[in-house]
Parts: structure tokens; C-alpha cells; sequence
């Protein structure tokens, strides 16, 4: 079946670092991708998404790139900030099943001023 | 801003009440999904409708039912609350135009139940 990996937190960084969160997958098909973050005490909200191969995502400075060689969706961002402190979670989203999500366990990011 | 709404968002209950946790949307999707996430965070799906009285188990069974007797209302019902069914409950809906897998779902703020 389907499947996503992600890079287990927490992560710490300090204000400004880079950041990359690693994101895999398993699928059959050829799934779309998704990054979401969910803020504290609050739902999940799409960061951004990539609908095929080579594709980039970006939004608010992150940026995550679909290669399908090696079927990962890796999360970047240049400088981090303290308000990026959240969870983030990748999904993915195939024909099968139903066009259900299938979310990794996320990853909790928590950036230091 | 997505238009999917849940009530309560927070929720501290006895052991052996029957609770409802409401789940609207305004957007006319015909997909709606009931999420358990537990304190490591991770989501898992415990009910999902296709539409109008189309309701579905998840991947993690759960002692909830569901029920879709109107596109945009989705609630769920526990009978008998216990202890165990302390968790964050995230509802979401999407669209699915032509098939299409392209399309994202949109998250509720979630309800935190706590069963004492």
C-alpha cells in the first residue's frame, strides 16, 4: 500500500538556519504530494503541493521539489523563523483507494530566536 | 481561508457520556474524513463519506460512528465515552472534480476531547 516516510523530530534550530525536513514515499501510480503544517493548538493548513515529476512547490519561503528517482518530497527553507515553529507533515494522494490522503507522522520543528 | 468548521474545540467529559462532535463545511465537497491524533502526533483515519449517506471505515478502528445525511454536516458520535478515547479529533473535506487527485484537503481547527 501507500506509504510516507518523514524524518523524525523534534528539530531545533536557531533563527535563520536552513531547514530541510526529509519526506519519502511509497506508492503505486504516480501520487501527487503534499507538505502540510499545523500551527498550535490548531487544524492542518496546506503549505504547498506538487501534482507531478520535477515539479516545485513553494509557498511563504519553502520550497520542496517531487523527484520521482528517488520518490522523495523534501521540505527547504533558506532562513528559518521563530513563527515557523509547528508540525509539518507530507502526504501523498493517488487514484487508488479512493484518492485518499496518506500522511507521514510528521515532524515537529521548533525554531529558537 | 478554508470554510470547514468544527465544534466544540475543546471538550472535558465523564466516563459513559454519549458526545457528538459536530463538522460542517460550506464548500460543497463531497468527501469528508474524520482524523484521530494521538500525542506523537501522528494522523490516523477513523471515518470517511463519499457523500450523502456514504460512510466508510478508516485505517484505525474506532467505537465511533458517523453519519452524512447532509453534504456538508458530518458528525461524530460516541456512545459511551472512556478514558482511551482522550485524542485530538481533526475533521477535513475535499473536492474531487473529474476524479482528479490533484486536489487538497482542507482541515477543521480539531476538537480536543478529554474523557475522565
Amino acid at each position: 500500500g501507500d506509504s510516507v516516510t518523514q524524518m523524525e523530530g523534534p528539530v531545533t534550530l536557531s533563527e535563520e538556519a536552513f531547514l530541510t525536513i526529509n519526506c519519502t514515499y511509497t506508492a503505486t501510480g504516480y501520487p501527487s504530494l503534499f507538505w502540510y503544517v499545523q500551527y498550535p493548538g490548531e487544524g492542518l493548513q496546506l503549505l504547498l503541493k506538487a501534482t507531478k515529476a520535477d515539479d516545485k512547490g513553494s509557498n511563504k519561503g519553502f520550497e520542496a521539489t517531487y523527484r520521482k528517482e528517488t520518490t522523495s518530497f523534501h521540505l527547504e527553507k533558506g532562513s528559518v523563523q521563530v513563527s515557523d515553529s509547528a508540525v509539518y507533515f507530507c502526504a501523498l494522494r493517488t487514484n487508488n483507494a479512493g484518492n485518499m490522503l496518506t500522511f507521514g507522522g510528521g515532524t515537529r520543528l521548533m525554531v529558537k530566536p | 481561508e478554508a470554510d470547514i468548521y468544527q465544534t466544540p474545540r475543546y471538550l472535558v467529559i465523564g466516563t459513559g457520556k454519549k458526545i457528538t462532535l459536530e463538522c460542517s463545511q460550506t464548500m460543497g465537497h463531497d468527501k469528508m474524513y474524520w482524523y484521530q491524533q494521538d500525542p506523537g502526533m501522528e494522523l490516523h483515519l477513523i471515518h470517511y463519506s463519499y457523500g450523502v449517506n456514504s460512510t466508510e471505515k478508516g485505517d484505525l478502528s474506532s467505537e465511533s460512528t458517523v453519519s452524512r445525511i447532509r453534504t456538508e454536516h458530518f458528525p461524530l458520535t460516541l456512545e459511551s465515552a472512556r478514558p482511551s478515547h482522550t485524542s485530538q479529533y481533526l475533521c477535513a473535506s475535499s473536492a474531487s472534480p473529474g476524479g482528479t487527485m490533484n486536489t487538497e484537503a482542507f482541515f477543521g481547527q480539531g476538537t480536543r476531547l478529554t474523557v475522565v
